[in-house]
């Protein structure tokens, strides 16, 4: 399993851009990068997946340098409500399971 | 539907109790696992199914027992607890054999074991 790495904790104001960093260096060739968001209490929330390149929704990007041994989420401009804990995984969608969450990054927006 | 839901949502169980978790979801999803969270901590994966069959087991104590009943409904029976199995036990679902893993999850159920 490709272990990640992320900032423990990052502080940002709201109407900020985020940018969240997730190190993947034994990465897999078939392994996708994915995000989830917790809230206290709460189960995790997928925010976004991506291969490579670029992947952009409605509520984040994600960037992801050719080499792949790293990505980055991006936030744009965020608010109150996004005070939450951000995990990176990385793991092979078609072997359900061995998704192992890293750490994860608690992002607390200040007003 | 894109929901996953747990029952009950707060449990408490002594020692020497038998209990159980349920889980359930209507998205036709294939694969559901239970994950374990304790405090300030990421979730830890525990059991995987596979079209209702255990593909994974995470080396979990024997007093969690898993069961799939049929590809809605996931249960985890609890039995002899330890109060270090106090925890926010989830379950999720997502696609099977699909190129992408996004796994939906239920809010969890909060386990006290005194």
């Amino acid at each position: 399993l490709a272990k990640t790495t992320q900032p423990i904790s990052m502080d940002s104001y709201e109407g900020q851009e985020v940018n969240i960093t997730c190190s993947h260096n034994n990465i897999a060739t078939n392994d996708y990068i994915t995000w989830y968001q917790q809230f206290p209490s709460q189960g995790p929330r997928f925010i976004i997946q991506g291969y490579k390149t670029k992947v952009t929704n409605e509520v984040a990007s994600l960037f992801i340098p050719a080499d792949r041994k790293s990505s980055t989420l991006s936030l744009p401009r965020v608010s109150l409500s996004d005070t939450a804990v951000y995990y990176c995984l990385v793991a092979t969608g078609t072997n359900a399971g061995k998704s192992t969450f890293g750490d994860g990054t608690t992002l607390t927006v200040k007003p | 539907d894109t929901e996953v839901t747990q029952t009950p949502k707060h449990l408490v169980m002594g020692m020497t109790n038998k209990k159980s978790l349920k889980c359930e979801q209507h998205m036709g999803h294939r694969a559901m696992y239970w994950y374990k969270q304790k405090a300030k901590k990421p979730p830890e994966l525990m059991f995987v199914y596979s079209y209702e069959k255990l593909s994974i087991n995470e080396s979990v104590p024997s007093r969690f027992s898993p069961e799939c009943p049929n590809s809605s409904l996931l249960n985890l029976h609890l039995h002899a607890l330890q109060p270090e199995d106090s925890a926010l036990y989830l379950c999720a679902s997502s696609q099977q054999g699909a190129d992408y893993n996004e796994q939906f999850f239920g809010p969890g159920t909060r386990l006290t074991v005194l």
